[in-house]
């Protein structure tokens, strides 16, 4: 089944210790993007990826980290969390631009708190 | 990316159409409009997308004006499943970022 899998699904951590949230697709997808998802403030993108090797800042990039070694893989690295990351994370691929118009698949979310 | 305006809450009755409104008046040549939805906390989901014509598919159609400054999502025959905030979005078919706002809540009641 085509899908993009985000672990964990729920994280609690405290202020200032590192974690990794992964996120992996089977779509050979080249795009790939994080979104965080604050109430009443909809969603709002971290940081994407084009291809292997190349990210870009999204909207709202402080605090956070990506890298893209592998096609399929676009881990989310917070190296000292604070609580105001507390939010809901979504990560999302699609095809690559070049080659029509493509719609966005997304997981299903990971729900992290800093204490 | 051209900015949605969308009306924050709608209601439907089970079984009628459901016609949601967006304006993108701001909306350049090379944009298309493109639909999601999110049911409660899940993933948004994909719905439908469109440049210049109308387009259907097996979930909703979508209707976009002449001058492309509005499009309408239609969902013919709304279920209590349809329940869910719905986000209009406009962007570039080469863009790279993709912006969110605020959404319309429709709630389907029976």
């Amino acid at each position: 089944e085509a899908q993009v899998t985000q672990n964990p699904r729920y994280l609690i951590t405290v202020t200032g210790k590192k974690l990794t949230v992964t996120c992996s697709q089977n779509m050979n997808h080249e795009y790939m993007s994080w979104y965080r998802q604050d109430p009443g403030l909809g969603l709002r993108q971290i940081y994407y990826s084009m291809n292997v090797e190349v990210t870009d800042k999204g909207d709202v990039p402080e605090g956070y980290k990506v890298s893209r070694k592998e096609k399929r893989n676009f881990p989310l690295i917070l190296e000292s969390p604070s609580p105001n990351q507390t939010s809901l994370y979504f990560c999302a691929s699609r095809r690559n631009l070049g080659q029509g118009s493509s719609p966005l698949h997304f997981g299903n979310g990971t729900r992290l708190t800093v204490t | 990316d051209a900015k949605t305006t969308q009306p924050t809450s709608m209601d439907c009755a089970e079984g009628r159409a459901a016609n949601l409104p967006c304006n993108h008046s701001t909306i350049s040549g090379n944009e298309y409009v493109y639909w999601y939805r999110q049911i409660h906390s899940q993933g948004p989901q994909y719905i439908i997308h469109g440049l210049k014509n109308n387009e259907t598919n097996e979930m909703a159609s979508l209707i976009i004006t002449e001058d492309r400054k509005s499009s309408t999502l239609i969902l013919p025959h709304a279920t209590l499943r349809d329940t869910a905030v719905y986000y209009c979005i406009v962007r570039p078919n080469a863009g790279n970022m993709l912006t969110f706002g605020g959404g319309t809540r429709l709630m389907v009641k029976p």
